[in-house]
């Protein structure tokens, strides 16, 4: 089955610096590729996502960049700041939905001030 | 709108106990996936139920069954709880299988002791 590696486990960075955390698929079926944040005490929430068709996506500070061909991908955080202090989840798909994802183990993220 | 409810909140067993976790989707949510998240394991798909039929299965024993409701409504069951069943089992929905958002609930923290 498929396996999604993540790393680092834990990221500190001073606010206004960039964050960029990396993830390995093991199986090349996989379309579909989700980011998600949890915060202390509530579930997961989606904050971007990648179809294997596309390179890379971004929403505001937030991009998602995609290489098919290493089966890697990661998610880069610009500017900071302390509410983007959380744990941050990869995951991955090969129904190309939400249908039954393969999570990665997590990076803790920490903004300092 | 409503979010994700899960109940209860917190729940403590002893082994060799049963359990029954709810999970009600969020208003026109058809499809229910249910996710075991330890800190050793990370999150682990456990089963996906749309339409009152179960889609996908992950890889866990017996022990762990689910069921939908023709209101969407989904609970999940564990018998014979084993003290490595400890984790937070949280609870997704979408409008179908289909959809790329999946909506996460708190949470349900089982603590077997």
């Amino acid at each position: 089955g498929e396996n999604v590696e993540q790393h680092p486990s834990t990221l500190s960075v001073q606010e206004g610096d960039s964050a960029v955390i990396k993830c390995t698929y093991s199986d090349s079926a996989s379309n579909y590729f989700p980011w998600y944040k949890q915060e202390l005490g509530k579930g997961p929430q989606l904050i971007i996502d990648i179809r294997s068709n596309v390179g890379e996506k971004k929403d505001q500070r937030i991009a998602v960049t995609l290489n098919k061909t290493a089966k890697h991908f990661s998610l880069h955080i610009t500017e900071t700041q302390p509410e983007d202090s959380a744990v941050y989840f990869c995951a991955a798909s090969i129904s190309g939905t939400a249908s039954k994802l393969t999570f990665g183990t997590g990076t803790r993220l920490q903004v300092t001030l | 709108k409503a979010g994700v409810t899960q109940t209860p909140r917190y729940l403590i067993k002893t082994r060799g106990q049963q359990v029954t976790l709810s999970c009600s989707p969020i208003s026109g949510h058809r499809s229910v996936s249910w996710y075991q998240q330890t800190p050793g394991q990370g999150l682990q798909f456990l089963f996906e139920y749309f339409s009152e039929t179960q889609r996908n299965k992950g890889n866990f024993p017996g022990r762990f069954s689910g069921r939908q409701f023709s209101n969407s409504r989904s609970e999940m069951n564990v018998s014979t709880l084993e003290l490595g069943d400890s984790a937070l089992y949280l609870c997704a929905s979408s409008f179908t299988p289909q959809n790329t958002e999946a909506f996460f609930g708190q949470g349900t923290r089982l603590t077997v002791v």
